[in-house]
């Protein structure tokens, strides 16, 4: 059973657009992760959140508690931006992941 | 700092066969975490230190699965004896504490023929 859904799976979008990937989970959380998988596999941690809102550069990521719910945004896209992002809360000792959102950003 | 290192990068074997990989956490992380990749089941957590005492191993898919932390500043996990349908990526990551940020090694491709 996923206990974390990411919505869409797949994106594309054209440079420049405003992109809005989703993440909902079930249970209540110590902590929402936003990880971004490069083409090449490797992983990078994006933000650590638990609750508001974090900016770092033109990512912007934000959590609703009362609604178990969490945006990254992605502000100016550019074709690097192109990656997997995946979702993943953090509840006591448990990690659950999405499956990821695949975007591509198109020139 | 060099980051996570893990090793090998690719491994090749076959079925029955054991498997050990590597991984050197970054200088003064007190977290180490282990996760296979998959297509079919994506990223999942296997297990996790803390002060190099395992935490969580809940995320083992079965008793061929070990890992260890002798000391801070290495781990290992064993598959003994290995199947084809081990074949994933491994990561390894580390972080300050449990609930920090993670940071990844660049992972371990693992083919069981």
């Amino acid at each position: 059973k996923n206990e974390v859904e990411q919505s869409p799976q797949n994106l594309t979008a054209q440079e420049g657009e405003f992109i809005t990937i989703n993440c909902s989970y079930s249970v209540g959380i110590s902590a929402l992760h936003w990880l971004q998988q490069h083409p090449g596999g490797g992983i990078v941690s994006l933000f650590m959140l638990s609750s508001g809102k974090k900016k770092h550069g033109r990512l912007i990521a934000t959590i609703n508690i009362q609604e178990k719910h969490s945006s990254l945004h992605i502000t100016a896209s550019h074709p690097r931006d192109s990656a997997v992002y995946i979702c993943a809360r953090n509840t006591g000792n448990q990690f659950y992941f999405g499956t990821g959102t695949s975007l591509t950003v198109i020139p | 700092d060099a980051g996570v290192i893990q090793s090998p990068r690719h491994e090749v074997t076959e079925m029955g066969q054991e498997v050990t990989l590597r991984c050197k956490p970054i200088s003064g992380h007190n977290s180490l975490f282990w996760y296979r990749q998959t297509m079919m089941r994506g990223l999942e957590l296997l297990i996790y230190f803390n002060n190099n005492v395992p935490i969580d191993d809940s995320g083992m898919p079965e008793d061929r699965f070990s890992a260890k932390m002798p000391n801070a500043s290495f781990s290992t996990l064993k598959i003994q004896p290995s199947e084809p349908r081990d074949s994933a990526v491994y990561f390894c990551a580390s972080s300050p504490d449990v609930r920090g940020t993670q940071f990844f090694g660049p992972g371990t491709r693992l083919t069981v023929l």
